[in-house]
């Protein structure tokens, strides 16, 4: 079946913009992860949904961040006034179930600030 | 809190030759251990994961690892590399009572003919 999928897979902004990546999960995923992977790195944790329910974002890393899952399906990661740091990939990665599990991940969004 | 070590930044190898990626991990609860292998423009494929019972567990193309929990280390073994195993592999933990991942930084696998 279809897998995670996420866009745009590329995405330039001019420093203070607004952007916002979407994640489509697989169908019937109950969980949604969103982790952020600067270059040369691995992905480091976001936030994380169990249907609509944001139950952890302790790793977003500033207010500019925010993420939302409005009907436990597609899920939406906002950066407001993006800065160069913002600079990264954003992988989203979706399971099965609200136990701890495999995450099955999209290709990613590469977002670059200039 | 939980972190995972991957000394290895970049490893090249001769193709058919065996090569070893090192993934060591710190918790002080119980663990899941994930590898995954990032081809070029892709995304995070599930190599293989440890969820309990056999410490050796196996994926369809030949890699393998084993948990030790001694030695808190989750190393990704092959015997015989191709030029296709050319990719990024990332070691992850889950930890019990959470959710997320914690990955280590990666190591670069470069298959050489």
């Amino acid at each position: 079946g279809a897998g995670v999928s996420q866009s745009p897979r590329y995405k330039v902004a001019k420093r203070g913009q607004d952007v916002a990546l979407r994640c489509d999960p697989i169908s019937g995923h109950v969980s949604l992860f969103w982790y952020q992977q600067a270059l040369g790195q691995g992905p480091e944790f976001l936030t994380y949904f169990q249907n609509e329910a944001q139950l952890d974002k302790s790793g977003l890393p500033s207010d500019r961040f925010f993420a939302e899952r409005p009907e436990g399906s597609v899920s939406t990661l906002k950066i407001q006034r993006t800065q160069q740091e913002d600079s990264a990939v954003y992988l989203c990665a979706s399971s099965p179930t609200r136990r701890r599990d495999t995450q099955y991940f999209g290709p990613g969004t590469r977002l670059t600030v200039l | 809190a939980q972190s995972v070590t991957q000394l290895d930044s970049q490893v090249p190898v001769f193709e058919e030759a065996p090569v070893e990626l090192r993934c060591n991990y710190s918790s002080s609860v119980s663990v899941y251990l994930f590898w995954y292998v990032q081809y070029p423009n892709q995304g995070l494929q599930l190599l293989l994961k440890y969820l309990s019972g056999s410490t050796l567990v196996e994926s369809i193309n030949g890699f393998e690892a084993e948990f030790n929990k001694s030695q808190t280390s989750f190393h990704l073994r092959k015997p015989s590399v191709h030029i296709s195993d050319t990719a990024e592999y990332f070691c992850a933990v889950s930890a019990s009572g959470t959710y997320k991942y914690i990955f280590g930084t990666g190591t670069r696998l470069k298959v050489l003919a």
